[in-house]
């Protein structure tokens, strides 16, 4: 297809573990951005990537949370020793470009669960 | 601080009659809006948007008014249909440089046969 695509689709995994979630954005999209989504909550902004830089990480709740794009294409975002609160759906989503205000296209997030 | 505010957890409608999804911000920087329409296990599809040098916009069954001075937008979808009944966010962002998007809360759109 020609979505974002985002792999897994969900994660179980134990207190303390890291996880990757990954992000395969539309083709010829240079802007990515990744958001996640609390229970009964709105998108919270994480990180947004231009190309290959990060010119704004200031979602990013901790030091334990990192991302990184490589090849202006593919995202993965990082969550290390991870705690019960980062459970949520962790969606990314891309468009044409950062500037004027081109709508962002998401994919079907990873649903993270802590146990 | 929640700078974009959906007050209305859901909302129920008939079908064939007008949905009224409404929207109120607080940041005077906002430039632009956008609603998104969500399904479950799905992520958020784009609707409609509207920048803040116009006070509506019209695409198909969906309309969103813009109002400056209120710090409000509402979504009007008439008429409703069941293929409508998701969960509806208003997002803003700020002027070219500053992309990321402000998220509302969401409402829950049912639509009734």
């Amino acid at each position: 297809g020609a979505g974002v695509s985002q792999s897994p689709s969900n994660k179980v995994t134990e207190k303390g573990k890291d996880v990757e979630l990954r992000c395969d954005p539309i083709s010829g999209h240079t802007a990515l951005y990744w958001y996640r989504q609390s229970l009964g909550q709105g998108l919270e902004f994480l990180i947004y990537f231009q190309g290959n830089s990060a010119p704004d990480k200031s979602g990013l709740p901790s030091d334990r949370f990192s991302a990184e794009r490589t090849g202006g294409s593919v995202s993965t975002l990082t969550i290390q020793r991870t705690q019960q609160e980062d459970s949520a759906v962790y969606l990314c989503a891309s468009s044409l470009q950062s500037g004027g205000h081109q709508p962002q296209h998401f994919g079907d997030g990873t649903r993270l669960s802590i146990l | 601080d929640q700078q974009v505010k959906q007050n209305s957890p859901s909302l129920s409608v008939q079908e064939g009659r007008i949905s009224i999804l409404n929207c109120d911000y607080t940041n005077s920087m906002f430039d632009y809006f956008l609603w998104y329409k969500k399904y479950p296990a799905e992520g958020p599809t784009f609707l409609i948007s509207i920048s803040s040098i116009k006070d509506k916009n019209e695409d198909g069954r969906f309309t969103v008014f813009l109002n400056k001075s209120a710090k409000h937008l509402s979504l009007h979808i008439v008429p409703s249909q069941p293929g409508d009944s998701a969960v509806y966010f208003c997002a803003a962002s700020f002027p070219q440089g500053a992309q990321k998007l402000v998220f509302g809360q969401g409402t829950r759109l049912t639509i009734n046969p």
